[in-house]
């Protein structure tokens, strides 16, 4: 069966820092991968996706996440953090039709 | 900018009570889920339709809760009667059929059974 694990709960990084929050899969078939990103009080928002071709996807807001076979994983990234990133973040992956999430990593960012 | 509609936002009740969430999905989208979020099991799937028919709902406790989509337009989760195990934010999200399109989420309710 597919799922999700999301290594860190929690990621404190400054502004305007790189940051990296990690999501491995597990699947043996093709997967459909998913980044979403939830503000408080607020419902999921897709960041990007994975689904086919070019393993480096980018979302308009600075986020990129590469699709990595060989090692089972879909992490996401940024150059550059903004107090405004602060944010839960959802990695999910497709399993027979529906949306799996992993446990979500909050990060905070601090000026 | 088109948007799922959840209803109530926020919903405070008494144990035993009987408890009704409404979604309202994006027109033309036929595929509804119902999500719970809580701090210690994260975001679980309740349950999905597609075409208002029901395709999974193992997710679902099924002695207090029921899930149904009465039109295209409308789908509810009922929980008959409430615990406070069922506090939680409940999320609908919806997309068109194909797996591979995005699911667009409601602000979700916010349900607290005291």
């Amino acid at each position: 069966a597919q799922s999700v694990t999301q290594l860190d709960s929690q990621v404190p990084v400054f502004e305007e820092a790189p940051v990296e929050l990690r999501c491995n899969y597990s699947s043996s078939v093709s997967v459909y991968l998913f980044w979403y990103v939830q503000y408080p009080n607020q419902g999921l928002q897709l960041l990007l996706k994975y689904l086919s071709g070019s393993t480096l996807v980018e979302s308009i807001n600075g986020f990129e996440a590469e699709f990595n076979k060989s090692q089972t994983s879909f992490h996401l990234r940024k150059p550059s953090v903004h107090i405004s990133d602060t944010a839960e973040y959802f990695c999910a992956v497709m399993r027979s039709d529906k949306l799996i999430f992993g446990t979500g990593t909050r990060l905070q960012v601090f000026p | 900018d088109a948007r799922v509609t959840q209803t109530p936002r926020h919903k405070v009740t008494e144990m035993g009570q009987e408890v009704t969430m409404r979604c309202q999905p994006i027109l033309g989208h036929n595929t509804v889920f119902w999500y719970r979020q809580t701090m210690m099991q994260g975001l679980e799937l309740l349950a999905y339709f597609r075409n208002r028919a029901p395709l999974d709902d193992s997710g679902m406790p099924k002695d207090r809760f029921s899930a149904e989509m009465p039109d295209a337009t409308l789908a509810t989760l009922k929980i008959q009667p409430s615990e406070p195990r069922d506090s939680a934010v409940y999320f609908c999200a919806s997309r068109i059929s194909s797996g591979a399109n995005v699911l667009t989420f409601g602000a979700g309710s916010r349900l607290t059974v005291l």
